[in-house]
Order: C-alpha cells, then sequence, then structure tokens
C-alpha cells in the first residue's frame, strides 16, 4: 500500500467551480505539503503544516486554501478555480527533526493529481 | 528570480556510460541539497542528498558532487541503467526547512 495516497487522480472542472483535493498519509509524519508543477517548471510550494494546529503559506498561495484534518489528512481547496490553476498537484510528508523516520530533511510524494480548469 | 537552475531540459546517454546531471543555485543560505527522481504518473522519489559541509556523497551508482564556491552541484550516475530513464529534480533546502527546486532534467538512457 502506499504510504502517501491522493484522491482524486485526475479531476475536469470549470472556471468558478470549488474544488478539494485530499491527501492522506501512513508514514507518521507531522509534517505535510501541497506543491503544484507545471510544465518545464519545478515545483513550487502552496501550503505547508508542520503539525495539526500549524499552517503556513507558501510561495504561491494565493487562489488556494487548507485544512489539516488530523496527523494524517492534509487538504487542499480551490475556492474558485481558475484556468490558470490547471496543473500537476503533489501532496508530501516529512519527519520531523529528531523524529525516527529517517531523514527529516527527505520528503516523500503522493502519486499527484491531475486538474484540468475549463 | 530562480533561486535552483538546472539548465539542460534534457540529456541523452548511451546505456553503460556515465550520466551527469547539473545544477546551479544563488542562494547561499542553502544548507542542503537532495536530487529526487520522477517516473511518468508517480511522484518524485528521493534518491541521493549532501550537506552543504561535504562536497561528496556517494551511493552505490550514484554520487552527488557539491562546489559551494561555484554554487553547482551534480549527480553522476555509473553506469547509466535503461532504469535511469526519468525527469531529475534538484532541491535545496532552506533553513525553515522549506525545499526550492529546479525544473528537471529528462534523462534518457539509449539502449
Amino acid at each position: 500500500d502506499a504510504d502517501v495516497t491522493q484522491t482524486p487522480r485526475n479531476r475536469i472542472t470549470k472556471t468558478g467551480k470549488r474544488i478539494m483535493l485530499e491527501c492522506s498519509q501512513t508514514k507518521g509524519h507531522d509534517r505535510m505539503y501541497w506543491y503544484r508543477q507545471d510544465p518545464g517548471l519545478g515545483l513550487q510550494l502552496i501550503y505547508y503544516s508542520f503539525d495539526v494546529k500549524d499552517i503556513n503559506k507558501g510561495e504561491i498561495s494565493d487562489g488556494y486554501s487548507v485544512s489539516r484534518q488530523a496527523q494524517a489528512k492534509f487538504s487542499l481547496s480551490l475556492e474558485s478555480a481558475i484556468p490558470n490553476q490547471t496543473a500537476l498537484y503533489f501532496c508530501a510528508t516529512s519527519d520531523t527533526p529528531g523524529g525516527v523516520g529517517g531523514s527529516y530533511n527527505e520528503q516523500f510524494f503522493g502519486p499527484g493529481t491531475r486538474l484540468t480548469v475549463l | 528570480d530562480q533561486q535552483v537552475k538546472q539548465n539542460s531540459p534534457s540529456l541523452s546517454v548511451q546505456e553503460g556510460r556515465i550520466s551527469i546531471l547539473n545544477c546551479d543555485y544563488t542562494n547561499s543560505m542553502f544548507d542542503y541539497f537532495l536530487w529526487y527522481k520522477k517516473y511518468p504518473a508517480e511522484g518524485p522519489t528521493f534518491l541521493i542528498s549532501i550537506s552543504s559541509i561535504k562536497d561528496k556523497n556517494e551511493d552505490g551508482r550514484f554520487t552527488v558532487f557539491l562546489n559551494k564556491s561555484a554554487k553547482h552541484l551534480s549527480l553522476h550516475i555509473v553506469p547509466s541503467q535503461p532504469g535511469d530513464s526519468a525527469v531529475y529534480f534538484c532541491a535545496a533546502k532552506h533553513s525553515n526547512y522549506q525545499l526550492i527546486w529546479g525544473a528537471g532534467t529528462k534523462l534518457i538512457i539509449k539502449p
């Protein structure tokens, strides 16, 4: 079973619709991240959370919101989707410094959600 | 302003030869560097990393070299195998644990 899962894997929606992307992890990590990838660009950080009560904006948070429902769940919402939010979205997790899950510098990724906004 | 740059969008290498992937960065405060590998329809997977206090780290066929004065790192794969065909991302870590990513290099290993 995958350690980091994302649902849905693919989604096509229309401009103005509200969309939620979900991420679950079984790695026991406290830290979770949402990234987007556009063609020809690296991953850009949207939001990150270091524990259930902690939410931080990343490089490109405008137009997005997140919810950390539990240690294992981190969801990303597009309140009113627009075409330039068409991209590949990745969720990732990492351990806490001093944790037992390996190097805390490594991030572990889900398989991605391909979102198309028409 | 791209803080991490991978200037080669793609690289083609003969099977069995050495693959060298390059990455340049601009921020001298980065303290840790990572290489990730990505296959189509999958998320990136961690490959190898190096701390800024080292200049080389080796793991099997993979070696990462760091030249801090030039703000340059490279990933060497020897020998290259068909399964190495993938997109390789270089990432650099801020002290606040955020990763800054390069645009990736698509490596194609020719049989």
